[in-house]
């Protein structure tokens, strides 16, 4: 058990809907990464919170939003779905220190739309 | 652009046999990291190598960071059913510290 939490582990919705997925960082992590996981394109970093704030930006659809709480835990807001957004979406946290930083990832959501 | 390439994509061996995968760049890295991940979860830390010409052993597997921190090299001896899974390597690089990833290479190891 990492200690990463993702919820819900399945979706299934149809395109053009809306979902959200969240993730809560293992006890004490401040840095929250959300990666899209494909068979073709391996794992995609998509965005990188900090403490609260956007730390880094990756291959991020402006369809998709994330934004990361007080409490530090993640919301990943995926919009106007279209089929080649079927894929797993992972979130992984880190103490956020730098060089060689350990990411812990949580089991993911595997979202599919039909 | 950074890239890591994995080879083999895919493997399948019998238990007990010994193998090698490969994670090359032509970039440098400051750090580089392996992961294994199974089917149905996320993937999980192996080891970290900072250092060019590092080794690292956990158990059976032997990790080694080329001299010049472009490439690395994964070995596992006596490979069983458990190591099966996605061996994903991740290198640290850039001012901005963003890991870039493989695609890795899939494992399987038959009884």
């Amino acid at each position: 058990d990492s200690g990463v939490t993702q919820t819900p582990k399945h979706l299934i919705t149809a395109t053009g809907q809306r979902v959200t997925l969240r993730c809560s960082p293992r006890s004490g992590d401040l840095s929250v990464y959300w990666y899209q996981q494909s068979l073709d394109q391996g794992l995609q970093f998509l965005i990188q919170y900090y403490n609260g704030e956007e730390r880094a930006k990756g291959n991020i659809l402006e369809r998709f939003s994330a934004q990361q709480f007080p409490d530090l835990h993640s919301e990943l807001n995926l919009s106007s779905l279209e089929l080649g957004d079927s894929a797993l979406y992972f979130c992984a946290s880190s103490d956020g220190t730098g060089r060689g930083e350990k990411l812990f990832f949580g089991s993911g959501t595997q979202l599919s739309v039909l | 652009t950074q890239l890591l390439e994995q080879s083999p994509q895919f493997l399948s061996i019998q238990e007990g046999e010994n193998l090698t995968v490969y994670c090359n760049s032509s970039s440098v890295f400051s750090s580089l990291q392996w992961y294994r991940q199974e089917p149905g979860e996320g993937p999980v830390l192996l080891v970290t190598v900072v250092t060019g010409g590092e080794v690292k052993k956990l158990k059976r597997l032997t990790f080694q960071f080329g001299d010049a921190r472009k490439d690395s090299s994964l070995h596992i001896t006596a490979a069983q059913p458990g190591d099966t899974g996605l061996y994903l390597c991740a290198g640290e690089g850039g001012n901005n510290r963003k890991l870039i990833w493989g695609l890795g290479t899939s494992l399987a190891v038959n009884p």
